[in-house]
């Protein structure tokens, strides 16, 4: 079956400092790799995506993500934290079923100081 | 960008009682599903919905939910007898083709249910 692990609950950076959030995977098959943010009592918005191609994903708000097959990682990062990026962050990976349907990891909440 | 709306953003009720949970999809997408967060948890599939049918559902959903698009745009979960347990954040979500592999899901941005 399909699954990711996000093994961070917590992950804390000073604004402007870089940040990591780490995502593995484990899928029989291409993976179909997301991240999604969580604004406290929002829903789910789509940050990013990786379905094939180049490896170094970019997305919105300046994220990027880096898709690492031999190490079955998708981790998040940007270049520079603002205190606005502090949310919760979800990987997930697209079922082998044909319904669509997101698996999604545990979530790690991201705590950017200022 | 289009959205996805979820009526109410929170419901309350009492255990025993039936909820009736609503949600108005991207109007071209094909695929629809329910998600639910208890607190502090991740977010856990329940339901996806194509083509007027359940497509898959996970051991989550019981007996006790249902789901329906009764007139084409609205897309509703329903419990028909709330538990303590149900208390949670439901997220609606639609995908623009069948199960496209390559398309995100649109997100609503949840009704918070509290069961007393």
């Amino acid at each position: 079956a399909q699954s990711v692990a996000q093994p961070e609950d917590q992950v804390k950076v000073a604004e402007g400092n870089p940040l990591t959030v780490k995502c593995t995977y484990s899928v029989s098959g291409n993976p179909y790799l997301f991240w999604y943010v969580q604004y406290p009592n929002r829903g789910l918005q789509f940050l990013l995506k990786y379905i094939t191609g180049d490896n170094l994903v970019k997305g919105s708000y300046g994220f990027e993500a880096e898709f690492n097959k031999s190490q079955t990682s998708f981790h998040l990062k940007k270049p520079s934290a603002l205190v606005s990026d502090s949310a919760l962050y979800f990987c997930a990976v697209r079922d082998s079923s044909n319904t669509g349907k997101l698996i999604f990891g545990q979530g790690t909440t991201l705590q950017v100081k200022p | 960008e289009p959205e996805v709306t979820q009526t109410p953003s929170h419901q309350v009720t009492q255990m025993g009682q039936e909820v009736i949970l609503r949600c108005v999809p991207i109007s071209n997408h094909l695929y629809f599903y329910w998600y639910r967060q208890i607190l502090g948890q991740k977010v856990e599939f329940l339901v996806s919905f194509y083509n007027n049918e359940i497509s898959e559902k996970s051991e989550i959903f019981d007996d006790q939910f249902s789901v329906e698009r009764p007139d084409g745009s609205n897309f509703t979960l329903k419990i028909r007898s709330t538990k303590l347990e149900d208390s949670a954040m439901y997220f609606c979500a639609s995908n623009p083709q069948s199960g496209g592999m390559n398309e995100k899901l649109f997100f609503g941005s949840g009704t918070q249910l509290s069961v007393l």
